[in-house]
């Protein structure tokens, strides 16, 4: 897995959008981007990965810069409980989580 | 959706006991991991399984091992637990022809060795 690189926290106010950057200079051209959110004491979640273009769903966007070395997840309208740890994970097969994100929604 | 079942949410072991660890997944996923999570350390993988009855080590396997006798089930073992094991421990699945649903993980078990 490429490293990654995430602030290790970011504030967000609810309703706003959230924007977490995360940077992997290293990545391999067959390495998916992924990101994931651990809400404090469940699993992660599952949030959106991407391999080269611009993804979104029900959840999230994510944009994946051209040249793939870093990316940033959209949290379009933030709430209360988006309050998480968020990863980002650069792999094709296996997925390493680094510390992450803690990103806190306040009102 | 998939649900990923890990049999015992809080669990108190002695030092010294063996200690099983189970995991039960319902969509036939072939992928089946076990992470340990700890403060300041994050998840860390101690091993995986890509089929019945095969294993890989992960990154911290020392005084684990595994077994995969069915698909659907994938148990973490302590052979002897030691204090150093006190952990959250998170089971996760996943189909590798299926990436959009990434990783399921289970609830977890916080496990403390006394």
């Amino acid at each position: 897995d490429a490293k990654t690189t995430q602030p290790p926290s970011m504030d967000c106010a609810e309703g706003r959008a959230a924007n977490l950057p995360c940077n992997h200079s290293t990545i391999s051209g067959n390495e998916y981007v992924y990101w994931y959110r651990q809400i404090h004491s469940q699993g992660p979640q599952y949030i959106i990965h991407g391999l080269k273009n611009n993804e979104t769903n029900e959840m999230a966007s994510l944009i994946i810069t051209e040249d793939r070395k870093s990316s940033t997840l959209i949290l379009p309208h933030a709430t209360l409980r988006d309050t998480a740890v968020y990863y980002c994970i650069a792999s094709y097969g296996k997925l390493t989580f680094g510390q992450g994100t803690i990103l806190t929604v306040h009102p | 959706d998939v649900k990923v079942t890990q049999s015992s949410r809080y669990l108190v072991k002695r030092t010294g006991e063996k200690v099983f660890l189970e995991c039960v997944q319902d969509m036939d996923h072939e992928n089946m991991f076990w992470y340990r999570q700890d403060p300041g350390l994050g998840l860390r993988l101690i091993y995986f399984s890509y089929d019945v009855k095969m294993k890989e080590k992960g990154d911290i396997p020392e005084g684990y091992s595994v077994s995969r006798e069915k698909k659907e089930r994938f148990s973490l073992i302590l052979e002897s637990a030691s204090t150093n094991q006190t952990s959250m421990y998170l089971c996760a699945s996943s189909d590798p022809l299926d990436r959009n649903y990434g990783y399921t993980f289970g609830s977890g078990t916080r496990l403390t060795v006394v």
